[in-house]
């Protein structure tokens, strides 16, 4: 079955505590996208990557990193996290990097810092 | 920049009445448009998009929208609502590059038995 997944669900961390969430697509797609959901702003981009070993800031990068080392995966790290990074994640991919390119979704991470 | 507002974070019908949802957008570029459904406790999911083929797009379950260039918007309909229909509703633009993608805030439909 094609899809994304992502690891953990859910998690809860406290203040200071580096924290690995995982993303992983079986679709061989290019391109792949971190967003955070936060009540009442809708889904904002954190990073993206266009292919393998490219990566750049989408609108809320701060405290956030992200690699590519495969084209697979994704992973979204939070070095040092804090309590305003407390939100729900999301993880996608498409085929490539053209504007009508639909976004495949994960089912999300949920995240609560204490 | 681009932009996204979607009108209402909460929209309210009665089984079998019709859905709109509003979204109205802002880009320098010609844009591409999407609607993206989400259930509860699950990821988004494609809904319909545009990308110039055609300015009525027609979707999955019944929905549908159109774009209007002159009004910059492109508003979701379905002609009668159906209780499964019930979910967060979140418009979209995309630049031609499709590097970023611009998220509205989302509008809650419930649907009345």
């Amino acid at each position: 079955e094609a899809q994304v997944t992502q690891n953990p669900r859910y998690l809860i961390t406290v203040t200071g505590k580096k924290l690995t969430v995982t993303c992983s697509q079986n679709m061989n797609h290019e391109y792949m996208s971190w967003y955070r959901q936060d009540p009442g702003l809708g889904l904002r981009q954190i990073y993206y990557s266009m292919n393998v070993e490219v990566t750049d800031k989408g609108d809320v990068p701060e405290g956030y990193k992200v690699s590519r080392k495969e084209k697979r995966n994704f992973p979204l790290i939070l070095e040092s996290p804090s309590p305003n990074q407390t939100s729900l994640y999301f993880c996608a991919s498409s085929r490539g990097t053209g504007g009508a390119e639909t976004q495949y979704f994960g089912p999300g991470t949920r995240l609560l810092v204490l | 920049a681009q932009s996204v507002t979607q009108l209402g974070s909460h929209v309210s019908v009665s089984e079998g009445a019709l859905v709109l949802l509003r979204c109205n957008y802002s880009s320098s570029v010609p844009p591409y448009l999407f609607w993206y459904v989400q259930y509860p406790n699950q990821g988004l999911q494609l809904l319909l998009k545009y990308t110039s083929a055609a300015t009525l797009v027609k979707g999955i379950n019944g929905f549908e929208a159109e774009f209007k260039k002159s009004e910059t918007s492109f508003h979701l309909t379905k002609p009668s609502a159906h209780m499964s229909d019930a979910a967060e509703y979140f418009c979209a633009v995309s630049d031609t590059g499709g590097f970023k993608t611009i998220f509205g805030a989302g509008t809650r439909l419930f649907v009345k038995a």
